[in-house]
């Protein structure tokens, strides 16, 4: 079965240094979206990106935040200058439609840590 | 606003026991409702979908949820729980129109041997 791959698993990175997170979506999917998991909370909708632009996105993911899809297979989330806060967990979904139940499929995550 | 509420944080059953995970939602129509599973170190693996129609619908891994308009709930149930189904289950609503997927808090299980 077609399945959503994060890269790297796991980051470490300096506070106020810049971070890529990086997701190959399922490939005749449409929609992509970033989540994240603060370690012990909910899993948090951050973003959603359809057709090469921003769909919807929370209060979250500020200037801090930006997406691309740089080729047709890469999905990534940039942080620019990371904060204490910004440590957890960061799933990448894709689906092939939006807006009506299709379910959104998850990447294995990567857990980011800011030191 | 739209709300999922997981009432319980931990659930410790033995095995071979019934399971039933409960969820409530706020939302004024109908939404798409999901449960997936989170196993250690893992991601968010998809275990049924609610979208319309029979209001007990089946999924993978022997799970059952039934939707109650009436109650605002969607409960995961299980007839017997395996060791392997220690995990973390999560409840999640979809709106037409929107493309967020908005999370309870999530519930973990523990099976005892």
């Amino acid at each position: 079965e077609p399945e959503v791959t994060q890269t790297p698993s796991h980051q470490v990175t300096q506070m106020g240094q810049e971070v890529i997170l990086r997701c190959v979506p399922i490939s005749n999917h449409l929609y992509f979206y970033w989540y994240r998991q603060i370690l012990g909370q909910k899993v948090e909708f951050l973003v959603s990106f359809y057709n090469n632009e921003i769909s919807e996105k929370s209060e979250i993911f500020d200037d801090q935040f930006s997406v691309e899809r740089p080729d047709g297979s890469n999905f990534t989330l940039k942080i620019r200058s990371t904060k204490l806060e910004d440590s957890a967990m960061y799933f990448c979904a894709s689906s092939g439609e939006a807006g009506s139940g299709q379910p959104q499929h998850f990447g294995d995550g990567t857990r980011l840590s800011i030191l | 606003a739209q709300s999922v509420t997981q009432p319980d944080i931990h659930i410790t059953v033995s095995e071979g026991a019934s399971l039933e995970l409960r969820c409530n939602y706020s939302y004024g129509a109908t939404p798409y409702l999901f449960w997936y599973v989170q196993s250690p170190g893992q991601g968010l693996q998809l275990l049924l979908k609610y979208f319309s129609g029979d209001t007990l619908v089946q999924g993978i891994k022997g799970f059952e949820a039934e939707f109650k308009r009436s109650q605002s709930s969607f409960n995961l149930r299980k007839p017997s729980v395996h060791w392997s189904d220690a995990a973390e289950y999560f409840c999640a609503v979809a709106t037409s129109g929107t493309y967020k997927y908005i999370f309870g808090t999530g519930t973990r299980l523990k099976v005892l041997a």
